[in-house]
């Protein structure tokens, strides 16, 4: 099973601030990599799929990177609606792990 | 607009049974894969099992091997996760999942609302 590794934990930022959430996999995932955001009490959104590329209506300000193990998901400037926990998920194999999650905290 | 609307959670006693159901709209449901998706109270996600759009092809967690059956009707446009002999750390959110693109199975681009299961004396 390949586990992925989110850091940091938490990570606290300001409106209009640059948030650079990372995702590092125990193998390689080639760019077989999603990003999800998840609001309390809401289910997950797909951000990002296949490592760089946004799902349908995300803005721009959210971009991905990366391939093979190390993968980041940049936020350019935040707005008062991206506080909330991202996960990455890799879909490589089954099975298709989760990060434990970047808690995205307002400052 | 993808709909997924979950039905079927509740409070079940260990070793007991319940069948979730998510029903589909918006799409057309045969040329998809769907997945179960859960997550435990304040905890993460975990998949518990996907489905190929044909229904051929079948997934689980090792968690849930040999207890948990996902299966799908395409002609109601519904999909179905059957849970037996269940037990406390089967207590969790359970999510209906559409994959993004129609042939990735391990993909999950819409999501339903959830259904609560609690597995509790």
């Amino acid at each position: 099973e390949i586990v992925l590794t989110q850091s940091p934990a938490t990570l606290s930022l300001s409106p209009g601030e640059r948030a650079t959430l990372s995702c590092r996999a125990s193998q390689s995932v080639s760019s077989y990599l999603a990003w999800y955001q998840q609001k309390p009490g809401q289910a997950p959104r797909l951000l990002i799929h296949d490592a760089s590329n946004r799902a349908t209506g995300i803005p721009a300000r959210f971009s991905g990177s990366g391939s093979g193990t190390d993968f980041t998901l940049t936020i350019s400037s935040l707005e008062p609606e991206d506080f909330a926990v991202y996960y990455c998920q890799h879909r490589s194999d089954w099975p298709p792990t989760f990060g434990q999650g970047t808690k995205l905290e307002s400052k | 607009e993808v709909q997924l609307v979950e039905s079927g959670g509740g409070l079940v006693q260990p070793g007991g049974s319940l069948r979730l159901s998510c029903a589909a709209s918006g799409f057309t449901f045969s040329n998809y894969a769907m997945s179960w998706v859960r997550q435990a109270p304040g905890k993460g996600l975990e998949w518990v099992a996907p489905i190929s759009d044909s229904g051929d092809s079948t997934y689980y967690a090792d968690s849930v091997k040999g207890r948990f059956t996902i299966s799908r009707d395409n002609s109601k446009n519904t999909l179905y996760l059957q849970m037996k002999s269940l037990r406390a750390e089967d207590t969790a959110v359970y999510y209906c999942a559409k994959a993004y693109i129609s042939g990735w199975v391990f993909s999950a681009g819409d999501w339903g609302q959830g259904t609560l299961v609690t597995v509790s004396p």
